[in-house]
C-alpha cells in the first residue's frame, strides 16, 4: 500500500487530455511538500518528468503539465503519443515518515 | 553526460550478504546527495537508503535500517550499498539516484538513476 495513491492505469487517444491523479495526506502533499514525477518506459530506469509541481525538465514534451493543489497533484498529457505508454509515478516527501514517498504507478495506454 | 552505473547484484540466500556499487562520472559527485532505491519485480518504487553529499548523514526507513549500510568514496566517485541479513522481500531491481541541488531541505527529486542492478534472495 503506497503513501501517495494513484489509479493503477489510464488509457487516452492521441488528441484527448489524459490527467493522472496522486492522492496524499496533511503529512506529504497537504503539508506542502512538492510533488514530483517519473516516467518508466518498459524496461527502463526512472525519468525525472516533472519537478515541483510544475516543472519539465530540458527535454521533457510541453504535452507533459503538472499541477498540485491541496492534498493531490496531477499530472496531465495533452495528446498522448505511441512513446508516452509507460508507468508513472508521483513522488513526495512526508513528515511523518521522514523520507520520501512514492505512489503505487499508473500505466497509460495511448489507443 | 551523467553516468550512474550499478553493479553487485546476483541471486543470494536469505540471511546472507551482498555489496552493490554505482560508480558515477560526467558530474562532480563530491557535491551531490545520493540514494538508493529498489523496486521489486512488478511492483512500485521504495527508497532504501540516502547519504549526504561528504558522507556525514546517512537515512534509511524501517525496512532496511539495521540491515542495510549506504556509503560513499568520493576519490572513487562510487557510492555502496552494503547489505546484510537479506530477505525474500530484498528481491528488486537496486537503482542509484542523485539527488538534485535544490534550496529546500525538503525539496527531493531525482535527476539521474542508473539503469539498476538485480537482486534475488532465494533459497
Amino acid at each position: 500500500q503506497s503513501v501517495l495513491t494513484q489509479p493503477p492505469s489510464v488509457s487516452g487517444a492521441p488528441g484527448q487530455r489524459v490527467t493522472i491523479s496522486c492522492t496524499g495526506s496533511s503529512s506529504n502533499i497537504g503539508a506542502g511538500y512538492d510533488v514530483h514525477w517519473y516516467q518508466q518506459l518498459p524496461g527502463t530506469a526512472p525519468k525525472l518528468l516533472i519537478y515541483s509541481n510544475s516543472n519539465r525538465p530540458s527535454g521533457v514534451p510541453d504535452r507533459f503539465s503538472g499541477s498540485k493543489s491541496g492534498t493531490s497533484a496531477s499530472l496531465a498529457i495533452t495528446g498522448p503519443q505511441a512513446e508516452d505508454e509507460a508507468e508513472y509515478y508521483c513522488q513526495s516527501y512526508d513528515s511523518s515518515l521522514s523520507g520520501v514517498v512514492f505512489g503505487g504507478g499508473t500505466s497509460l495506454t495511448v489507443l | 553526460q551523467v553516468q550512474l552505473v550499478e553493479s553487485g547484484g546476483g541471486v543470494v540466500q536469505p540471511g546472507r550478504s551482498l555489496r552493490l556499487s554505482c560508480a558515477a562520472s560526467g558530474f562532480t559527485f563530491s557535491s551531490y546527495a545520493m540514494y538508493w532505491v529498489r523496486q521489486a519485480p512488478g511492483k512500485g518504487l521504495e527508497w532504501v537508503a540516502l547519504i549526504s553529499y561528504d558522507g556525514s548523514t546517512k537515512f534509511y526507513p524501517d525496512s532496511v535500517r539495521g540491515r542495510f549500510t549506504i556509503s560513499r568514496d568520493n576519490s572513487k566517485n562510487t557510492l555502496y550499498l552494503q547489505m546484510n541479513s537479506l530477505r525474500a522481500e530484498d528481491t528488486a531491481l537496486y537503482y542509484c539516484a542523485r539527488r538534485e541541488k535544490t534550496t529546500s531541505l525538503w525539496e527531493i527529486y531525482f535527476d539521474s538513476w542508473g539503469q539498476g542492478t538485480l537482486v534475488t534472495v532465494s533459497s
